[in-house]
Parts: structure tokens; sequence; C-alpha cells
């Protein structure tokens, strides 16, 4: 069964500071990474997204991932954090098929981030 | 509609009680799936729906839950003799045949005094 780590529970930055957030699967086979976002009391967002290609996807408001296969690792970054950038974020991964995404997802604990003007 | 519709919001029950929940997904997302948040915990899979496929039921944590999906669209959650461990945010998700990841409705939060 898939497994998602994400090994930071709660990040605590100052606006400007440079954001690094941990995630980890276990499946060995080919892989949908996703990162989801949920600000404070509203729903949960797409971020970003890894299906096939460039292993280093771009997504909304400056975020960025990298799929590192070999650390079965996708790790969430953004150079230069915001304070409207304080909410929880979820890893979450499910088995590649052709259907791109239409499958149950695993996720991860999620990361509380809170930035500090 | 433009997005997935949940609803109630918020549900508080007495333990024993039944409950539904209701998910209204995208117009033509063919998939429609379930998950429970609870505190402190990741967003646990409960069912998932792909069109006329037979559901896929492997995450309900118990027999006194079930759903169905009726005519490809509105979804229905239904816990019998609700527990206070049921107490969490019931999301409903959809996403359209390929590509595009989930779209997620506002949730349910459901209290079990």
């Amino acid at each position: 069964a898939q497994s998602v780590s994400q090994h930071n529970h709660h990040v605590i930055l100052s606006e400007a500071a440079s954001l690094e957030l941990g995630c980890n699967y276990s499946y060995g086979g080919t892989v949908n990474l996703f990162w989801y976002v949920q600000y404070p009391g509203q729903h949960l967002q797409l971020l970003l997204k890894y299906f096939s290609g460039d292993p280093l996807v771009k997504g909304i408001k400056g975020f960025e991932a990298e799929f590192i296969k070999s650390k079965f690792s996708f790790n969430l970054r953004k150079p230069s954090v915001q304070w409207s950038d304080t909410a929880e974020y979820f890893c979450a991964v499910n088995e590649g098929t052709s259907n791109f995404g239409n499958e149950k997802l695993t996720f991860g604990t999620g990361t509380r981030l809170t930035i500090i003007p | 509609g433009a997005g997935v519709s949940q609803s109630p919001s918020n549900k508080v029950t007495e333990k024993g009680k039944d409950v539904e929940l209701r998910c209204d997904p995208i117009s033509g997302h063919t998939a429609l799936y379930w998950y429970r948040q609870s505190l402190g915990q990741g967003l646990e899979f409960l069912i998932y729906f792909q069109g006329n496929s037979a559901p896929d039921k492997s995450g309900l944590p118990s027999d006194r839950f079930s759903a169905e999906r009726t005519g490809g669209s509105v979804s229905t959650l239904t816990i019998q003799r609700t527990q206070q461990e049921d107490s969490a945010v019931y999301l409903c998700a959809s996403s359209p045949r390929r590509g595009g990841g989930y779209t997620f409705g506002s949730g349910t939060r459901l209290t079990v005094v």
C-alpha cells in the first residue's frame, strides 16, 4: 500500500524567507504527485501536480516542486514566502495510470505553515 | 454548478443517530470521492465512484458507513448509529475523466455529541 510522509508538522517562517516542505512516498511503481493547499477557512485547492516529463513542476503563486525518483520525494519550495502563504499544505500520491490522476489519492498528514509578517 | 457543493456545511448529531451527507459534483465530472479529515490527521480515503463502475469502498471504516451515487451525479454518504469517533470533516471531491486532479468541496463538519 502507498503511504505519504510529511515530516514537518508545523513550520514557522518570517516573510521573505525561503521555504521547503518535505514529502516522501512509498510506492515502487509509476506515480502521480500532487500538492494541495488549504487556506484558513477555505477548501482544499490544487497547488501543483506532476504526471510525467520535467521533474521540476511550477505551480500557482510562485510554488514549485521537484520529483526525485531515486529519493521517492516531491518537496515543495518557494524562494520567498508571503504572509498570505499561511495555510496547511498536503502532499498526495496515486498510482500512475493513463487516467492522469483520476484515481484515489493517498494524502500525507499535512504541514501547517505560519508566516510571521 | 461551478464547484463541488456539499450540504450541510455543519451537522451536530447525537450519538446513535443516523446522518446523511450530500455531495453535488461538478457537472460532467465522472469520478467522485469521499474523504474524511480528522483533527491533526491527513485526509483518509473513504469511497470512490467512477462512472458506472462498481465503487471502490475499500476505505469505509465500518459497515455503519455507506454511500451511493444516483444517476452518475449527486452522492450521499450515510453514517448509521453515529459514534463520537465519527466526528470529522467529510470532504467530497470530483474529477473529470482525464487530467486536472480533484476539485474539493468545502466539506461537512460532523460533530457527534
